[in-house]
């Protein structure tokens, strides 16, 4: 299986912050990596995938980037509804996607 | 729009059973394959099992082969999964989610399992 880490596992910010999360792949994934936000009690939300494409409606002020293993969330310019946790994913290896831990976002 | 309401959660006992169902709406469901993903929390988000768009092929996470089942009704537009023999490490919430090349671009709100006794 292909093991997917992330960094920091939580992070506080303040509004209009900009944010960078790290993922990490442990083996060349290429660019198939998707992000996910996730409100309490919500399901995953798709962001980006293919590691910097954004899913249709999401803000611009959500940006991905990287490729083999190591990849990078941006949210520039927080807003409040942005408070969330934010899972990478794999697509590489399927059947079998693995997701990152998560990384939790706060108020500070 | 689409929209993906799970049902069939709730509390058992170690080694029984329970089926989960996932309806399935506005979209033509018999197009996309489908997967279901349970989510521990803490622990995080795991794949359990994907089902073609015909039914005809299906995987299992290695945590759940032998014992859960996934199916689906295309008539019905509906997804199952049948857990047996449940353990109390696969409390989680299960959520069914469409797929779309390797995608899960639509997720219902999810069903609460707990095994416990």
């Amino acid at each position: 299986d292909i093991q997917m880490t992330q960094s920091p596992s939580s992070l506080s910010a303040s509004i209009g912050d900009r944010v960078t999360i790290t993922c990490r792949a442990s083996q060349s994934i290429s660019n198939y990596l998707n992000w996910y936000q996730q409100k309490p009690g919500k399901a995953p939300k798709l962001l980006i995938y293919t590691a910097s494409t954004l899913q249709s409606g999401v803000p611009s002020r959500f940006s991905g980037s990287g490729s083999g293993t190591d990849f990078t969330l941006t949210i520039s310019n927080v807003q409040p509804e942005d408070y969330a946790t934010y899972f990478c994913q794999q697509s590489y290896s399927t059947p079998g996607i693995t997701f990152g831990p998560g990384t939790n976002v706060d108020i500070k | 729009q689409v929209q993906l309401v799970e049902s069939g959660g709730g509390l058992v006992k170690p080694g029984e059973s329970l089926r989960l169902s996932c309806a399935a709406s506005g979209f033509t469901f018999s197009d996309y394959s489908m997967t279901w993903i349970r989510q521990v929390p803490g622990v995080g988000l795991e794949w359990v099992s994907d089902i073609s768009f015909s039914g005809t092929t299906t995987y299992y996470a290695d945590s759940v082969k032998g014992r859960f089942t996934i199916s689906r009704d295309n008539a019905k537009n509906s997804l199952y999964l049948q857990m047996n023999s449940l353990r109390v490490d696969d409390t989680a919430t299960y959520f069914c989610a469409r797929e779309y090349a390797t995608l899960l671009e639509y997720w219902g709100q999810g069903a609460l399992v707990t095994v416990s006794s």
